[in-house]
């Protein structure tokens, strides 16, 4: 069973500071890895996906590394805002299979 | 933007019923997935979808539950008999390669009393 974990669960952080937070999964047999953001009553938005060890992306303000080798990838929120608030899942892809096995999600929260 | 949509977005059944979750793909994808999420814990992969037969499935994925595809639009996810357990968020997904982004559903909210 693939079991890819997040944390925190949840961050308040205020507006302007700069965050990050973390997704682990098993290193062995991994394909990719996959951003999300979601907000309530709406649909979960990609973000990032990423497959090679070391691979950094970057759309405006967030942005996200990943190290397969030791199996994490992190997620940065660069001058947080208040339209950032949403809760952030990653999912990993094996090979051999097309599903996402997803996290529980860091729900983030910004204090204006 | 063309998007995924799902209909309806919250669905009330009686258990033991019969439900059926539409969801129409972005139009050029391929790909068909449908996910689930019960309050509180993971979203929970139940099937993809390719070429009109089921390409993987979980263990979730039971006899209880069936897909099809009815026409070049619909993507749909069927419960012959409702269980309580089956209440969550139903979440359909497409994409235009197996392994690339899938985009999402707004999701359809199951509630089964």
């Amino acid at each position: 069973i693939l079991n890819v974990e997040q944390s925190p669960q949840s961050l308040h952080v205020q507006e302007g500071d700069s965050t990050n937070f973390t997704c682990s999964f098993p290193s062995s047999n991994f394909y990719a890895l996959h951003w999300y953001r979601w907000e309530t009553a709406k649909s979960p938005e990609a973000l990032f996906v990423m497959t090679l060890n070391g691979d950094e992306k970057k759309k405006g303000r967030i942005s996200a590394t990943l190290n397969t080798k030791e199996g994490y990838s992190y997620l940065y929120i660069k001058g947080s805002q208040p339209e950032d608030s949403a809760t952030y899942l990653c999912a990993c892809v094996n090979f051999g299979n097309e599903k996402l096995t997803f996290g529980t999600g860091t729900r983030l929260t910004i204090i204006p | 933007e063309p998007e995924v949509t799902q209909t309806p977005s919250h669905q009330v059944t009686q258990m033991g019923q019969e439900v059926i979750l539409r969801c129409v793909p972005i139009s050029n994808h391929l790909y068909f997935y449908w996910y689930r999420q019960i309050l509180g814990q993971k979203v929970e992969f139940l099937v993809s979808f390719y070429n009109n037969e089921i390409s993987e499935k979980s263990e979730i994925f039971d006899d209880q539950f069936s897909v099809e595809r009815p026409d070049g639009s619909n993507f749909t996810l069927k419960i012959r008999s409702t269980k309580l357990e089956d209440s969550a968020m139903y979440f359909c997904a497409s994409s235009t390669q197996p392994y690339n982004e899938q985009f999402f559903g707004p999701g359809t909210r199951l509630t089964v009393l």
